[in-house]
């Protein structure tokens, strides 16, 4: 089992659409959460961090569920510019500084 | 505030040249900094992380090697490039395990 499994999609919403992707992990004693968005032939840019009560960022919304060890972003009023591939981040617990990296859910927003 | 400077942007080499590509990072102190690559369509490979000047954890044997000469100075080189090296390699830092990464703009390597 990957440590870290995302849906590589595509999804293919219409603009306005609410979108929601999940991330499943396999260290129950996985640290911290992060979600990126990477645009095509470009660097991982920091979407945001997930904390355990749940936290919201304008139209985007991450909840962590540490029970069923997955992370989950949320995407309301989808806008074109929002096409990209998300990646889902973990940090393991104590012994390693190492983030795993999800492979990416690639969304594509349709006009 | 901190920025993370990377360097070339992109880069055509011939199989069995020399690589160095350089990173580095201002506005902070004794930054965890990382370098990944990247294949066409794939995900992130993590290749080498510092955690001080002069420590390098090595995460894939290749060729490749990397360097801290300075605090916030990252270097990825070889000494003879193969094929197999190509893709766009990523510089990244962070101040702890429970803080977010931060990537470099990325070098974009052909191999010829």
């Amino acid at each position: 089992r990957k440590e870290v499994e995302q849906d590589p999609g595509p999804f293919n919403v219409p603009e306005g659409a609410t979108v929601a992707f999940n991330c499943t992990y396999s260290n129950s004693a996985s640290q911290s959460f992060f979600w990126y968005r990477q645009d095509c032939r470009k660097e991982p840019k920091l979407l945001m961090s997930v904390y355990s009560s749940g936290n919201e960022d304008g139209r985007f919304t991450a909840q962590l569920n540490r029970a069923s060890q997955y992370i989950s972003l949320l995407i309301r009023d989808s806008k074109l510019s929002d096409s990209a591939t998300y990646l889902c981040v973990v940090t393991p617990t104590s012994g390693t500084y190492k983030y795993i990296f999800g492979t990416g859910t690639r969304l594509k927003v349709l006009a | 505030s901190q920025t993370i400077h990377q360097w070339p942007a992109t880069l055509v080499q011939p199989v069995g040249s020399p690589l160095s590509l350089e990173c580095t990072v201002e506005g902070t102190s004794n930054p965890n900094l990382y370098w990944y690559r990247q294949a066409a369509g794939r995900g992130l490979q993590l290749l080498f992380y510092s955690v001080g000047i002069g420590q390098i954890s090595s995460e894939v044997p290749q060729n490749l090697s990397a360097s801290r000469p300075q605090d916030r100075q990252f270097i990825l080189s070889s000494k003879k490039l193969l094929r197999s090296d190509s893709g766009f390699y990523l510089c990244a830092w962070s101040l702890g395990r429970d803080q977010p990464q931060h990537f470099g703009d990325g070098t974009r390597l052909s191999i010829l």
